[in-house]
């Protein structure tokens, strides 16, 4: 069974731009998680999609939105970019069913670098 | 506030060695511990508890979880360099569907 898989890997912008990443969770999993790790902060949550819904958002500002397709494939798209958002962008996927105890797996990453 | 506390932040140890890494939490809606392993790369998982008191084992790594103190331990017998990483513990939040992290322990395994 495929992984779940992430674009691109590597990524440089430039102050104000915006960019989006894309993710395709494991085959079955119908919830994604986007998850922010930098070496001050560690990893923190972004947000969850389920069945096309936000179902949970962390504590980031507006620019950071996501959405979830009808394939259960996410994508997160962060605006106006600022240095401080230079960080490994991680996304995690699961079955997702209410009550479960189920293990986020996750993707490679997108390493973000903000110039 | 929701937390998770992971000690050591940072390991040396030679080739042979025993290590236990530790993870303590605060979570008010606990729904399971789950702990990774990160090299260069995603966390990779490695084990997810649930129940107090059952020990969790694949090779030569093992945890157990103390629901009622509220921590969990990672043990890793006869370490390998290919043990050297980031071992993250984490929280999964069952009323936010989010994992809550620690900070990690880095690990280094030295020949």
């Amino acid at each position: 069974k495929a992984g779940v898989t992430q674009t691109p890997r590597y990524l440089i912008k430039t102050r104000g731009q915006q960019v989006t990443l894309s993710c395709s969770p494991i085959s079955g999993h119908r919830s994604v998680s986007w998850y922010q790790q930098t070496p001050g902060q560690g990893l923190q949550f972004l947000f969850e999609y389920f069945s096309e819904t936000q179902r949970n958002k962390g504590n980031f500002p507006g620019r950071f939105s996501g959405r979830q397709f009808s394939n259960s494939r996410s994508e997160m798209n962060v605006s106006t970019l600022e240095l401080g958002d230079s960080a490994l962008y991680l996304c995690a996927s699961r079955k997702g069913l209410a009550g479960a105890q189920d293990t986020q797996y996750f993707g490679p990453g997108t390493r973000l670098t903000v110039l | 506030e929701d937390k998770v506390v992971q000690s050591p932040l940072s390991l040396v140890v030679h080739e042979g060695d025993t290590v236990t890494l530790n993870c303590s939490y605060e979570v008010t809606n606990f729904r399971s511990l789950l702990w990774y392993k990160q090299e260069k790369k995603a966390p990779t998982f490695l084990f997810m508890l649930t129940s107090s008191g059952i020990e969790k084992k694949s090779g030569r790594l093992s945890s157990i979880l103390d629901k009622k103190e509220l921590f969990s331990i990672l043990n890793i017998t006869a370490t390998q360099t290919g043990d050297s990483a980031i071992y993250l513990c984490a929280v999964d939040d069952s009323n936010t569907g989010k994992l809550i992290f620690g900070q990690g322990t880095t690990l280094q395994v030295k020949p």
